[in-house]
């Protein structure tokens, strides 16, 4: 079945640093999406991105849309506590209306 | 504006006992998707309706599952008998147009099949 490969599946910081972490597929995609999902909570929209090379910032979170529309990137500047969590990319292929998930990086931050 | 409610959050129950989750979507949202999440497996989704209708039900485990949507505001996952290994967080998630654009999440329900 569809599959999306994210990395790294977890990283290690400290406050105040920037994070980056990626997801490919092996088809291309006509959406992706980031999620953030924090303990007990369901996972929460941050966000998506529609077109190939589309660039989107929202706050000190910045994503992008590969050009070949078979990656997307997410990126965190100037980390604090609370971006503590796992973080998904998610996303529709070609034709498809089901959206699949990768399998998470989980950012811990040591203060 | 409520978002994607479900219920129970948690449940707990003997194995062989049947389960009924339930999910009310956002108002207006045409997709419903029903995710299971496991440390081992992460974020599998099992079934999804457009318009009421199941359109890709290839991700339920087994004959054991089962998923209604008898109206646009309301879906149940059924469970029959429960296994332990059906222990996860079950999360619904609801969009607009047809399920090309972005899903929005409830809170899940944690089952514990002991």
């Amino acid at each position: 079945g569809q599959q999306l490969n994210q990395s790294p599946q977890s990283m290690f910081i400290q406050e105040g640093e920037d994070v980056s972490m990626n997801c490919t597929s092996s088809s291309i995609f006509n959406t992706w999406l980031w999620y953030k999902q924090d303990p007990g909570e369901g996972p929460v929209l941050l966000i998506a991105l529609y077109k190939a090379g589309e660039l989107t910032s929202n706050g000190r979170l910045t994503a992008q849309f590969g050009i070949t529309r078979k990656d997307s990137f997410l990126n965190i500047s100037a980390s604090i506590p609370s971006d503590v969590g796992i973080y998904f990319c998610a996303g529709h292929s070609q034709g498809a209306q089901k959206l699949v998930f990768g399998q998470g990086t989980r950012l811990t931050i040591n203060p | 504006d409520a978002g994607v409610i479900q219920s129970p959050r948690h449940e707990v129950t003997e194995m062989g006992q049947e389960v009924t989750l339930r999910c009310k979507p956002i108002s207006g949202h045409n997709s419903l998707f029903w995710y299971r999440q496991t440390m081992m497996r992460g974020l599998e989704l099992l079934i999804y309706f457009n318009n009421n209708v199941p359109i890709d039900d290839s991700g339920m485990p087994e004959d054991r599952f089962s998923a209604k949507m008898p109206n646009a505001s309301f879906s149940t996952l059924k469970i029959q008998p429960s296994e332990p290994r059906d222990s996860a967080v079950y999360f619904c998630a609801s969009s607009l147009q047809g399920g090309y654009t972005e899903a929005f999440f409830g809170q899940g329900t944690r089952l514990t099949v002991v």
